[in-house]
């Protein structure tokens, strides 16, 4: 079936760098677009950032530009989120998601999540 | 502070109506489709609604959306124990290039 694993999330010291991971099974991944969303403790869904079905095109949140890149490696199923220099209003469950065939903004399946914690 | 505003919260018996708004600007809702998430907490966020009104396979018709001008509304009939969840809108904002989410509404179920 359709499934979306999260991995890499854990605990790391301001300043600190983090790799999630994303591996996807059940449907042809170089079919859709991938983004990453996060939820803080006690906040609400924040898109993070999405790329193209190729890796071409690639949009991130003002919020993490400069410090978050996203990838992808069709061959391996695989969506990365390399996440550097963070900060403590990075902590979040982070959920990757896929878009349906045409869609960038419309997310039909997601992960379980993987929870970052940025503490000293 | 969310671009999208929705109610913290709305309530209502079982059995009942209740909706829920989605207000924003002609920079997201006014321009682009509009969809609709709900989340149980622990669990992952599933699609309810897409394109302001489409449902996809397996959401009963008790969940309906609608869209007029800058506002989304997400609509759901039949109320069930089961639907007490959080329930987000989303978009694309054409002048931030981002997509856009609201700041979600708990739905208690009394």
């Amino acid at each position: 079936q359709v499934q979306l694993v999260e991995s890499g999330g854990g605990l790391v010291k301001p300043g600190g760098s983090l790799r999630l991971s994303c591996a996807v099974s059940g449907f042809t991944f170089s079919d859709n677009y991938m983004s990453w969303i996060r939820q803080a403790p006690g906040k609400g869904l924040e898109w993070v950032s999405y790329i193209s079905s190729s890796g071409s095109t690639i949009y991130y949140a003002d919020s993490v530009k400069g410090r978050f890149t996203i990838s992808r490696d069709n061959a391996k199923n695989s969506l990365y989120l390399q996440m550097n220099s963070l900060r403590g209003e990075d902590t979040a469950v982070y959920y990757c998601a896929r878009s349906p065939p045409g869609y960038r903004s419309v997310f039909d399946i997601w992960g379980q999540g993987t929870m970052v914690t940025v503490s000293s | 502070q969310s671009v999208l505003t929705q109610p913290p919260s709305v309530s209502a018996a079982p059995g009942q109506k209740v909706t829920i708004s989605c207000s924003g600007s002609s920079s997201n809702i006014g321009n682009n489709y509009v969809s609709w998430y709900q989340h149980l907490p622990g669990t992952a966020p599933k699609l309810l609604i897409y394109d302001n009104n489409k449902r996809p396979s397996g959401i009963p018709d008790r969940f309906s959306g609608s869209k007029s001008g800058t506002s989304a509304t997400l609509g759901i009939t039949g109320l069930q124990t089961g639907d007490e969840a959080d329930y987000y809108c989303g978009t694309w904002d054409s002048s931030l290039s981002a997509v856009v989410f609201g700041g979600g509404t708990k739905l208690t179920v009394l």
